[in-house]
């Protein structure tokens, strides 16, 4: 049980471009989602907390314009990286609570590797 | 601000040689403290919650251990496919946020 799944595994494009990256629970309702951003030999880096059906709440010093999050369903919630620039280049990772909420631990999808050249 | 470091930051064993990672955390209010096998190139995957001091859990070659400062998690008689890193995280009373620490990566020799 507790299962997430994100998608693309990887992606490789060209500057300027937007990137869409899904994450899915799929075998529970997940009212809460987290992205993250982890760079090698660091420690995963909290982003946003996304709640199904309001705004996304976003970490300090997290461009909210330059990260788009949507949770619309409770088992669907998207991060779209926003003309996306080399910097940009990182492991994205989701995860969501299992049912029972914030009393259960974070369940992770394999993340995305995105490459921005 | 809550803050989660974990040591050594690599570890090499040979197969069979038990040994112990160190998760030092420090928390206003501890609600839940996590640890996680991460592969490389995937997402962490879950082993376990310990929720106050004292507690233990185990899954097969895998012993975690809280006190109030800090948290280990033991392992006997590794196997190679015991090597991955490790992350420790913590959640604070009362929020949502999860920290977690950089992790310790873990290689177990045949």
């Amino acid at each position: 049980g507790a299962v997430v799944s994100q998608h693309p595994s990887r992606v490789i494009c060209k500057s300027g471009t937007s990137v869409k990256i899904e994450c899915r629970s799929l075998d529970f309702q997940a009212t809460t989602m987290f992205w993250y951003r982890q760079f090698p030999k660091q420690s995963l880096m909290l982003m946003a907390t996304s709640n199904e059906g309001s705004k996304a709440t976003y970490e300090q010093g997290v461009e909210k314009d330059k990260f788009l999050i949507n949770h619309a369903s409770l088992t669907l919630s998207t991060l779209t990286v926003t003309s996306a620039h080399p910097e940009d280049s990182s492991f994205y990772i989701c995860s969501a609570w299992g049912s029972g909420g914030g009393n259960q631990p974070q369940h992770f999808g394999d993340g995305t590797r995105l490459s921005i050249l | 601000e809550d803050q989660v470091t974990q040591s050594p930051e690599a570890l090499r064993l040979q197969e069979g040689e038990s040994s112990s990672l160190n998760c030092s955390y420090t928390v206003s209010g501890l609600r839940g403290l996590f640890w996680y096998r991460q592969d490389p190139g995937k997402g962490p995957e879950f082993l376990f919650t310990l929720y106050s001091a004292g507690e233990e859990k185990e899954k097969e070659r895998l012993k975690a251990t809280l006190t109030k400062k800090e948290s280990f998690l033991h392992i006997t008689a590794p196997k190679p496919e015991d090597s991955a890193t490790y992350l420790c995280a913590v959640q604070a009373e009362g929020y949502q946020k999860v920290t977690f620490g950089i992790g310790t990566k873990l290689q177990v020799i045949p």
